[in-house]
């Protein structure tokens, strides 16, 4: 069964700091994998996603994460943290074909001025 | 961009009562999802459905139930509510397109609907 562990229910960072989600994924076959962000009282909104097209996935808020097959891992990071990016980030996991998309237990991102 | 509604973004019920939330995907989206977000926890799969046929089914108690119309807009129906209910609930489309070239596999959420059962 798939599934993702996410390290760290709570990270925080000063502004300006890097940003680093971490995030390993248990598959039997190439997943697909997300990371999403829902700010409070908020829907989810997809930060970006993998599909085995390219290793290193750009996605929005100057957000970027990187597949690693042989370390299971697929960690989200962004240069320099801004307030807004103040939320909670889920990681995802799911079959190709866009079946079911399992969550992990979320990380709570909090920014120090 | 058009995308996905829900209705009603808040809900307020009393036990034993039942509820119905509705999704409408984003236009030419075939697939719908539906989550479950208790306090404090990770969005759970509750159900799919393709092209208004159940395509998957996940940990959805048996007082819900769920379909998909004809206009592809999905309700969800809960019965018997119970204090453990209380979550948000959220919906997501996506086009599989099995048919079609334009298949993105991506699901779009919802902003969801808060259900409180007191």
């Amino acid at each position: 069964a798939q599934s993702v562990t996410q390290l760290g229910s709570h990270v925080s960072v000063s502004e300006g700091a890097l940003v680093l989600l971490r995030c390993n994924y248990s598959s039997s076959v190439p997943p697909y994998l997300f990371w999403y962000v829902q700010y409070p009282n908020q829907g989810l909104q997809l930060l970006l996603k993998y599909t085995s097209a390219a290793t290193l996935v750009k996605g929005i808020n100057g957000f970027e994460a990187e597949f690693k097959k042989s370390e299971t891992s697929f960690h989200l990071t962004k240069p320099s943290a801004h307030m807004s990016d103040a939320a909670e980030y889920f990681c995802a996991v799911s079959d190709l074909g866009a079946s079911k998309i399992i969550f992990g237990s979320g990380t709570r991102l909090s920014i120090r001025p | 961009a058009a995308g996905v509604i829900q209705s009603p973004r808040h809900l307020i019920k009393e036990k034993r009562e039942t509820a119905t939330l509705k999704c409408y995907p984003i236009p030419r989206h075939d697939t719908v999802y539906w989550y479950q977000q208790g306090p404090g926890q990770d969005p759970q799969f509750l159900i799919s459905f393709y092209e208004k046929m159940q395509s998957d089914k996940g940990s959805i108690p048996d007082r819900f139930s769920a379909q998909q119309f004809s206009d592809y807009h999905s309700e969800l129906n809960m019965s018997s509510l119970e204090l453990g209910d209380s979550a948000l609930y959220f919906c997501a489309s996506s086009l599989l397109g099995l048919a079609s070239t334009t298949s993105t596999d991506t699901q779009y959420f919802g902003p969801g609907t808060r259900l409180t059962v007191l």
